[in-house]
């Protein structure tokens, strides 16, 4: 079974502009997050998703970030207008729903580059 | 504040046991403890969940203290596999708080 899957990989943009990323969770998996991971840093949580409702979002800056979640299944999260202390690895996570200590299951992540 | 407190890193010599520990001296009486561990340029993985008992799995055991203040990953037979960042996390509300892990590194 194929594991969460993210794109791109690697993305390189200049300041001020827009990025998206892409995440399809594991089948089955109704809850999704997104993290955002600095270097030498754990992930932090950004947002999480309880099938399409946002159920935490506190972490999440909204006045360039936002995300979503249609159908409850496909994520995109995005960055506009991107800035350079966004440079960083954005993971995304899924989950089966029900349970806090369910496992989350994390994709490779997308390693953004802001110039 | 629900961070947990891990040695910045360890090494440990190839087909050895290891033990990591965390401690986690604010813990409730409803927070799970949870080990991820971070291989190089890849997304965290779990690694086993425990709340009072110790636990046992096919990757490693959680052995949990008394008090549940503090808490070992052991890893019983390390491979130059397991070279990674290792994450203890309390559970708290639901969410997984990161810290920046204890770094293992398997000498060979």
């Amino acid at each position: 079974e194929a594991g969460v899957v993210q794109s791109p990989r690697y993305k390189i943009i200049e300041k001020k502009q827009p990025v998206a990323f892409w995440c399809n969770p594991i089948s089955g998996h109704n809850t999704l997050y997104w993290y955002l991971q600095n270097l030498g840093q754990g992930p932090e949580l950004l947002i999480r998703y309880e099938n399409e409702e946002a159920v935490d979002d506190s972490q999440l800056p909204k006045d360039r970030f936002s995300a979503e979640r249609l159908k409850g299944v496909d994520s995109t999260l995005k960055i506009q207008p991107a800035e350079l202390g966004d440079s960083a690895v954005y993971l995304c996570a899924s989950s089966l729903g029900g349970r806090a200590y369910n496992e989350q299951f994390f994709g490779p992540g997308t390693r953004l580059t802001v110039l | 504040d629900a961070k947990t407190t891990q040695p910045n890193s360890m090494e440990s010599n190839e087909e050895e046991p290891v033990h990591l520990p965390c401690n986690h001296s604010t813990i409730s009486g409803t927070d799970y403890i949870h080990w991820y561990r971070q291989l190089p340029s890849q997304g965290p993985e779990y690694v086993i969940h425990g709340l009072t008992s110790n636990v046992n799995n096919r990757m490693a055991s959680l052995a949990i203290a008394e008090d549940r203040k503090s808490s070992t990953l052991i890893l019983h037979r390390a491979t130059l596999r397991d070279a990674a960042v290792y994450y203890c996390i309390r559970l708290r509300n639901e969410k997984l708080t990161f810290g920046t892990g204890t770094r293992l590194t398997i000498i060979p």
